[in-house]
């Protein structure tokens, strides 16, 4: 079956490293996506891995996928007060075309 | 075009009426999909269209949930006879091109938060 699992609280110093994990199970997943949630806004792609690499660096942002084990993760580094929101793993089974996605990672950044 | 649309933003209702919710996606996007997200949880799939053509429901859609896409543009979700446990963030999603891009991205409205007392 489909499913996406996420930790659902992270809490950080500002200037830290921080790192959200995610685990999938289908494996015939093509795409795994990074989205941030603000309060009161809409989704917004931060990031996204095809299934084939294995790391991808887009400025503070580094995602990590280890697709024997099925797991993702996202790293920000020099994380800001501005970071602070609900990060959700999504995963984008091509067969079906509909994302699959995780509860979401409350991130908390402390100044 | 400044992005996936979406009316209202809030409705309030008392269970037992209908509802329906308006989304307008970004205007070259042929597929649209709806989801449902309540508090504390991810979003979850609820249909899709490529164009007109409704391809998938999730079992999710009771038959008192229909959504239209009647000229591939535009497209509506009805709730008849809502239920408290309908009160959620519904929220819509368009993507471009047959391929959809190379990576796919969805493009979310901000949503419409329906409570229904």
């Amino acid at each position: 079956g489909e499913d996406v699992e996420q930790s659902l609280f992270l809490s950080v110093r500002e200037g830290d490293s921080s790192v959200i994990n995610c685990t999938y199970t289908d494996s015939s997943s093509t795409y795994l996506y990074w989205y941030k949630q603000e309060p009161g806004a809409g989704l917004q792609l931060l990031t996204y891995i095809f299934s084939n690499m294995d790391m991808k660096q887009d400025q503070r942002l580094t995602v990590l996928l280890n697709k024997k084990d099925k797991h993702l993760s996202l790293r920000i580094a020099d994380t800001q007060t501005g970071d602070s929101a609900i990060y959700f793993c999504a995963e984008y089974a091509g067969n079906n075309r509909k994302l699959i996605w995780g509860l979401g990672t409350s991130l908390a950044v402390n100044p | 075009d400044t992005g996936v649309s979406q009316d209202p933003r809030h409705k309030i209702t008392k269970r037992g009426q209908n509802v329906t919710f308006r989304c307008d996606p970004i205007s070259e996007h042929n597929r649209l999909y709806w989801y449902r997200q309540t508090l504390g949880q991810g979003p979850e799939f609820l249909t899709y269209f490529q164009n007109e053509a409704q391809l998938e429901k999730s079992r999710l859609l009771s038959d008192r949930f229909s959504a239209e896409r009647p000229k591939g543009s535009f497209s509506t979700l009805e709730i008849q006879r809502t239920e408290q446990g309908d009160s959620a963030m519904y929220l819509c999603a368009s993507s471009g091109g047959l391929g959809g891009g190379p990576y796919n991205e969805q493009f979310f409205g901000p949503g419409t938060r329906l409570t229904v007392l």
